[in-house]
């Protein structure tokens, strides 16, 4: 099956500054790969995901890079504001399956904290 | 749409009790998930079902059970609770169309079993 090593485990940053994290996976036919957001006592959110035929994505502050021949990806959120505040996921198909539709192996998350 | 709801919030258990989680979508999803979460880890799955009467396994689903007789419902049943059941559990669902894999997430279930 697939393994997802997630880092940093916890980030801090000041407001207006950038925030990257990094994962890695373990499957080479895994090809999408969703990173979410969780607030406190609430459930995951899907921020954006990015599929193996594209090396990056943007959605306005929010960016996803992939390497496949690595076999990482990561996370980029630019101008930080306090609602970034929250732990993010990285996640890769689970099982051996490509897609993601049979469901998702996590990493253990990273906890975002922004200063004032 | 209300999306994936679940019940209860919360719930405390006896070790060796049973209990049911619900769990139900109304966005005629055709996939739903069960997963957990314990305190400082990722979400682990411990089911999944591609549509109604057909159910799979996940990575950790020892002493649990799962049903899909409805599109909407999946719950998820928990027999003989152990200690090591405590954690917070998340349904999930999908719509697996075009390559779209979004899962959406229920609010969780905080479980204890002491």
């Amino acid at each position: 099956g697939e393994n997802v090593e997630q880092h940093p485990s916890t980030l801090s940053v000041q407001e207006g500054d950038s925030a990257v994290i990094k994962c890695t996976y373990s499957d080479s036919a895994s090809n999408y790969f969703p990173w979410y957001k969780q607030e406190l006592g609430k459930g995951p959110q899907l921020i954006i995901d990015i599929r193996s035929n594209v090396g990056e994505k943007k959605d306005q502050r929010i960016a996803v890079t992939l390497n496949k021949t690595a076999k990482h990806f990561s996370l980029h959120i630019t101008e930080t504001q306090p609602e970034d505040s929250a732990v993010y996921f990285c996640a890769a198909p689970h099982p051996y399956s490509g897609g993601g539709a049979d469901g998702l192996t996590f990493g253990k998350g990273t906890h975002l904290i922004i200063q004032p | 749409n209300a999306g994936v709801t679940q019940t209860p919030k919360f719930r405390i258990l006896k070790i060796g009790q049973s209990m049911t989680l619900q769990c139900a979508q109304d966005m005629n999803h055709n996939y739903m998930y069960w997963y957990r979460q314990d305190p400082g880890m990722g979400l682990k799955l411990i089911y999944y079902s591609v549509g109604a009467g057909i159910t799979d396994k996940g990575e950790v689903p020892n002493g649990y059970n799962v049903s899909r007789s409805t599109t909407e419902d999946f719950p998820l049943r928990l027999e003989l609770a152990a200690p090591s059941q405590t954690s917070v559990y998340f349904c999930a669902s999908s719509y697996v169309q075009g390559g779209s894999y979004e899962q959406y997430f229920g609010p969780g279930t905080r479980l204890t079993v002491t």
